[in-house]
């Protein structure tokens, strides 16, 4: 069965640089969920779309921002980079329209910033 | 500076044995729960949810049980085995869809 696709699995970036994250959602899925994962912490709720429109937000900074494409991939586009910011991002698909059943993460992808 | 992460409560099991961690969440009129699996350096994994309208519910290996009168989640995963160990977080699903997750267990099987 298809599952939600992250890349790159693994990012190394200088302060103040800026990254791009990516994710495919699982077919069908109609909203995608961004989350940030510090170490031996839960993951934290940043952004979420439905249907292409930003439908939520949560402790993302103003240096973060995201959007959903035609194709219903979303990238999260990070500027200005900290080094608070080396943390797992994982990306999340679910279906709104059904209960939000088959919520599935994908594999994250590690950002060091150095 | 560095930082350090949180300290996970630990559940220590021996193989075979059933194991079952706890869980509380924090909105009444959530009706949602979705229990995950997450090793180390990887996404978290489904592994079980259930519906506020259920009490119960079991898969392989696994049962989830629901309380909504005290908030309180418990999954039970019977005959543990090494390759069950892992940190496991119980998470509620909050308004627009987002998962507020509560405090993960990390879980240890001795062999």
């Amino acid at each position: 069965a298809a599952g939600v696709i992250q890349s790159p699995r693994h990012l190394i970036k200088e302060k103040r640089e800026t990254a791009t994250l990516k994710c495919y959602p699982i077919p069908r899925h109609d909203t995608v969920y961004w989350y940030q994962q510090g170490p031996g912490q839960d993951p934290q709720f940043l952004i979420s779309f439905y249907e292409k429109m930003q439908s939520d937000k949560g402790s993302i900074p103003d240096r973060f921002s995201a959007q959903q494409f035609s194709d219903y991939h979303s990238e999260l586009n990070m500027s200005s980079l900290e080094l608070g910011d080396s943390a797992l991002y994982f990306c999340a698909s679910s279906s709104r329209k059904e209960g939000y059943y088959g919520y599935t993460f994908g594999s994250g992808t590690r950002l060091t910033v150095v | 500076g560095e930082s350090v992460g949180l300290h996970l409560p630990t559940l220590s099991v021996q193989e075979g044995d059933n194991s079952i961690i706890n869980c509380a969440y924090s909105n009444s009129a959530s009706d949602y729960f979705i229990w995950y699996k997450q090793e180390s350096g990887k996404g978290p994994q489904f592994i079980i949810d259930i519906r506020s309208n259920m009490d119960k519910r079991q898969g392989q290996r696994v049962t989830v049980l629901l309380n909504k009168t005290v908030k309180h989640l418990s999954l039970q995963i019977a005959a543990t085995q090494p390759g069950d160990s892992a940190v496991y977080f119980c998470a509620e699903i909050g308004p627009g869809g987002k998962l507020i997750f509560g405090q993960g267990t990390e879980l240890s099987v001795k062999p």
